[in-house]
């Protein structure tokens, strides 16, 4: 049973930058296609970026490329998110989300079996 | 305005069968067999109910089915109970540089 655990919540002023954290505990860390997710208030899913920590090679969706970096760190089976340049309507729950199945190349990005309880970022000055 | 299209809402009353439709393009839905669906209860983290069409994780009630037609994918509960009043969300793998694309959600109610 893999347990993804994150921080609360977090308030930022515009313009500054947000790292959150997703803490695995259970399955192989290395081998998941780890995705990174966000909702605003209200609102529906958004899928912001992923790695898979082995290959160490994050992918991003083009709405946040150039704000957003993703790592993993495999000896203490963490992964991060850094949003930089910060908005209000950055303003939402961000989720870590796994696919913790056999890897299959980018494809396995497209399923989540594990989720975290999601952290809360408010963007406000 | 999101890539892949739901009904905002569907209803049935408990007992009944519903189906949420999730519209895409011949870059996502039409060409992967990689459309999963989420179920989201106030307040929590979405949870997988289907993935790769029609495949259901261990533990989810066999209630819930899926399929896909073209570029349209679609769940099916069917037996509908009070416990299934949510947010479901369907997602794509896609050919488009955003590698996974999501509908805007679709809220059951249960009359």
């Amino acid at each position: 049973q893999v347990q993804l655990g994150q921080p609360g919540a977090d308030i930022k002023k515009p313009g500054s930058s947000v790292k959150v954290s997703c803490k695995a505990s259970g399955g192989t860390f290395s081998t998941f296609a780890l995705s990174w997710l966000r909702q605003a208030p209200g609102q529906g899913l958004e899928w912001l970026g992923g790695i898979i920590p082995f290959y160490n090679t994050p992918s991003y969706a083009q709405k946040v490329q150039g704000r957003l970096t993703i790592t993993a760190d495999e000896l203490t089976s963490t992964a991060y998110m850094e949003l930089s340049s910060l908005r209000s309507d950055d303003t939402a729950v961000y989720y870590c989300a796994s696919n913790s199945g056999t890897y299959r190349g980018p494809v396995s990005y497209s399923t989540f079996d594990y989720w975290g309880q999601g952290t809360l970022v408010t963007v406000s000055s | 305005q999101s890539a892949l299209t739901q009904p905002a809402s569907v209803s049935g009353s408990p007992g009944q069968s519903i189906t949420i439709s999730c519209t895409g393009t011949s870059s996502d839905v039409g060409r992967y067999e990689f459309v999963s669906w989420y179920q989201q209860q106030p307040g929590k983290a979405p949870q997988l109910m289907i993935y790769e069409v029609s495949d259901r994780p261990s533990g989810v009630s066999s209630r819930f089915s899926g399929s896909k037609s073209g570029n349209t994918a679609s769940l099916t509960i069917s037996g509908l109970q009070a416990e299934d009043e949510a947010d479901y969300y369907c997602a794509s793998y896609s050919s488009t540089p955003t590698l996974v694309v999501f509908g805007g959600g679709t809220k059951v109610t249960v009359l």
